[in-house]
């Protein structure tokens, strides 16, 4: 069974780290690019990083960048988010995602399309 | 711009179509994909590309796309269609994804 479970959410203050883990399993973890999309109380989903397959390429939201870090371990199956200089507004429940990718031949563009989703780790950041 | 712009809420009658759509400049460069999203879960993969449906969602969903515009229409809503559903897409730079603000979908 193609599978994603997050782990490492918490309750940290203003300030803070906190390391968030990604377990893939069920097909070739490597082969594919990877996300990390959170979702605040009551709001709606926002991207926050990606990574390529070899970590070759990696992007991050305006509004995490110089705090937040992903990186992948394609020999454990594993994705992180180091998390640091945390703040309020970044309490949330944070996915990973799996990016599947086809090549559409009219615009000349790849596809990328989030096809398989953790259940999610909650992020608290709260003095 | 970077922005996708969707209704913040949708009703239908059950049985009957609904169209949700995703406004936004980058829509004229890349296709959208579409998530739904029940409370408490993690979002769900429903349509991609031009004309891509993932295997396990059914063939009520359908998407399409023109000028800035990409739609996602239920035709023949059920119960259980009744969620928020999130556009995707790239922004201009081609390398930033963005979603759009969500879509409130009542079944009546």
């Amino acid at each position: 069974e193609v599978q994603l479970v997050e782990s490492g959410g918490g309750l940290v203050k203003p300030g803070g780290s906190l390391r968030l883990s990604c377990a893939a399993s069920g097909f070739t973890f490597s082969s594919y690019s990877m996300n990390w999309v959170r979702q605040a109380p009551g709001k709606g989903l926002e991207w926050v990083s990606s990574i390529s397959s070899s970590s070759s390429y990696i992007y991050y939201a305006d509004s995490v960048k110089g705090r937040l870090t992903i990186s992948r371990d394609n020999a454990k199956n594993s994705l992180y988010l180091q998390m640091n200089s945390l703040r309020a507004e970044d309490t949330a429940v944070y996915y990973c995602a799996r990016v599947s990718t086809y090549y559409d031949f009219l615009t000349g563009h790849t596809v990328h399309y989030m096809d398989v989703w953790g259940k999610g780790t909650t992020v608290t950041v709260s003095s | 711009s970077s922005e996708l712009t969707q209704d913040p809420a949708v009703s239908v009658a059950l049985g009957q179509t609904v169209r949700v759509t995703c406004q936004g400049d980058s829509l004229r460069t890349y296709y959208a994909s579409w998530y739904q999203q029940k409370p408490g879960q993690a979002p769900v993969l429903v349509f991609y590309g031009k004309s891509n449906r993932p295997s396990g969602i059914p063939d009520r969903f359908s998407g399409s796309s023109s000028g800035n515009t990409a739609s996602l229409t239920i035709t023949g809503a059920q119960a259980e269609d009744e969620a928020d559903y999130y556009c995707n897409s790239r922004d201009s730079s081609g390398n930033h994804l963005v979603f759009g603000g969500g879509t409130k979908l009542t079944v009546l």
